[in-house]
């Protein structure tokens, strides 16, 4: 079974720009979630999707958004990009058959905003 | 919302040596604890997780404990090898379907030979 995949792998914005960034998860997954890795913040929790709905989300700017297609696959949209958003972006998804199930990662999305 | 705490943040140990991370959280109401290790330039792997139903469990060298009354998990690797070197990373679930993971700050795990 192919993994989780993402794409693209790497990008370069500049600052005020957009980027949408996509996220295919494992056959049969019906959850994805976004995660935002740094250096000085470590890995912190963006949003989740479930069934095209947006179940959960961290105290994100609004400039993050996310959607979630009637495939599973996700997009994460980042508004008005600032320096600060220069990060890895990884998404994960689970099959979430009613009980907790584990969380599979992406290789990531590499975003660097100059 | 759910807070996790990880120490300590760099470890080296021998090889052959164990290694013990903790973590604690605070949301009382979490009830899932998975572990992840990431490997420099790769995307994070779970090694073993647990729910707050059971207090132990164990894979092979790795082991994980929970204490649900002082809010705080640890997890233990025993007899190192250089290829454990890798950051690691505790969580908690914010949500019951554990797909809403809030992550400790990470340890950075060396082990010499």
């Amino acid at each position: 079974k192919a993994g989780v995949t993402q794409t693209p792998r790497y990008l370069i914005k500049t600052r005020g720009q957009q980027v949408t960034l996509s996220c295919s998860p494992i056959s049969g997954h019906r959850s994805v979630s976004w995660y935002q890795q740094t250096p000085g913040q470590g890995l912190q929790f963006l949003f989740e999707y479930f069934s095209e709905t947006q179940r959960n989300k961290e105290n994100f700017p609004g400039r993050f958004s996310g959607r979630q297609f009637s495939n599973s696959r996700s997009e994460m949209n980042v508004s008005t990009l600032e320096l600060g958003d220069s990060a890895l972006y990884l998404c994960a998804s689970s099959l979430v058959r009613g009980s907790t199930d584990t969380q599979y990662f992406g290789p990531g999305t590499r975003l660097t905003v100059l | 919302g759910e807070n996790v705490e990880q120490h300590p943040s760099t470890l080296s140990v021998q090889e052959g040596d164990s290694a013990v991370i903790k973590c604690t959280y605070s949301d009382s109401a979490s009830n899932y604890f998975p572990w992840y290790k990431q490997e420099l330039g790769k995307r994070p792997q779970l090694i073993i997780d647990i729910r707050s139903n059971v207090g132990e469990k164990k894979d092979q060298r790795i082991a994980v404990t929970l204490n649900k009354t002082a809010k705080h998990f640890s997890l233990h690797i025993t007899e190192t090898q250089p290829e454990d070197s890798a950051v690691y990373f505790c969580a908690a679930s914010m949500n019951q379907a554990g797909t809403a993971l809030i992550f400790g700050k990470g340890t950075t795990l060396s082990v010499s030979s």
